[in-house]
């Protein structure tokens, strides 16, 4: 099974200050159709999970501009350029290159200093 | 609107049995891999298992910790999906959402274990 290890675990971030996740896989990412199947959730307190980057960097529909996602091969980050208060939660990567299983990182906490 | 919505969650002794359902709507169902994740309390995500589009021939595939217990089916004319779940054990607590593979959740239900 594919292991994602995501860092922080904690982030505290001051409101309209960037925060930056990491999300970092045991073997490259890449299928063999050439793409790569590394998406990004958000959950916020009580809600279910909402994706919000699939493909490493496409933005799903009504998700801000200022989410964007990047990375190749086993490294891939998700960057909020300002942070705002409906930000907290716990975000998580998944990766559906090599499946079954899907698998899913561990997950960061992102909160206001 | 895309909607999914659970139901059929509660509580259940071990050993026992639930079945989940999802119903899907503002979407053509039947173009849709479809998965069941859960997540423990104060947990993670964790993937339980997926049924492929019709392109696929709706085949499964299953997490190793409910292999053999649990079954996912569904039913393209209802835009259903469901889970039908066996031989329950306490560690099986946890909401329990369907998703799509094109990024759509639902609200989740809560299965309990417990004696």
């Amino acid at each position: 099974d594919v292991v994602l290890t995501q860092s922080p675990l904690s982030l505290p971030v001051t409101l309209g200050q960037p925060a930056s996740i990491s999300c970092r896989s045991g073997q490259s990412l890449v299928h063999s159709d050439g793409n790569t199947y590394l998406n990004w959730f958000q959950q916020r307190p009580g809600q279910s999970p909402r994706r919000l980057i699939n493909q490493v960097s496409k933005r799903d529909s009504g998700v801000p501009d200022r989410f964007s996602g990047s990375g190749s091969g086993t490294d891939f980050t998700l960057k909020i350029s300002r942070v705002e208060a409906e930000d907290v939660g716990v975000y998580y990567c998944m990766q559906g290159t090599h499946w079954p299983p899907l698998t899913f990182g561990g997950g960061t906490k992102v909160e206001i200093k | 609107d895309v909607q999914l919505v659970e139901s059929g969650g509660g509580l259940v002794q071990p050993g026992g049995s639930l079945r989940l359902s999802c119903a899907a709507s503002g979407i053509t169902f039947s173009d849709h891999n479809m998965d069941w994740v859960r997540q423990a309390p104060g947990k993670g995500l964790e993937w339980v298992g997926r049924s492929r589009d019709k392109p696929n021939g709706y085949s499964t595939d299953y997490a190793a910790s409910v292999k053999g217990r649990f079954t996912i089916s569904r039913d393209d004319s209802k835009s259903s999906l469901y889970l039908q779940m066996d031989s329950l054990k306490t560690e099986d607590t946890a909401v329990y959402y369907c998703a799509s593979d094109r990024g759509y959740w639902g609200q989740g239900t809560l299965v309990t274990v417990s004696s």
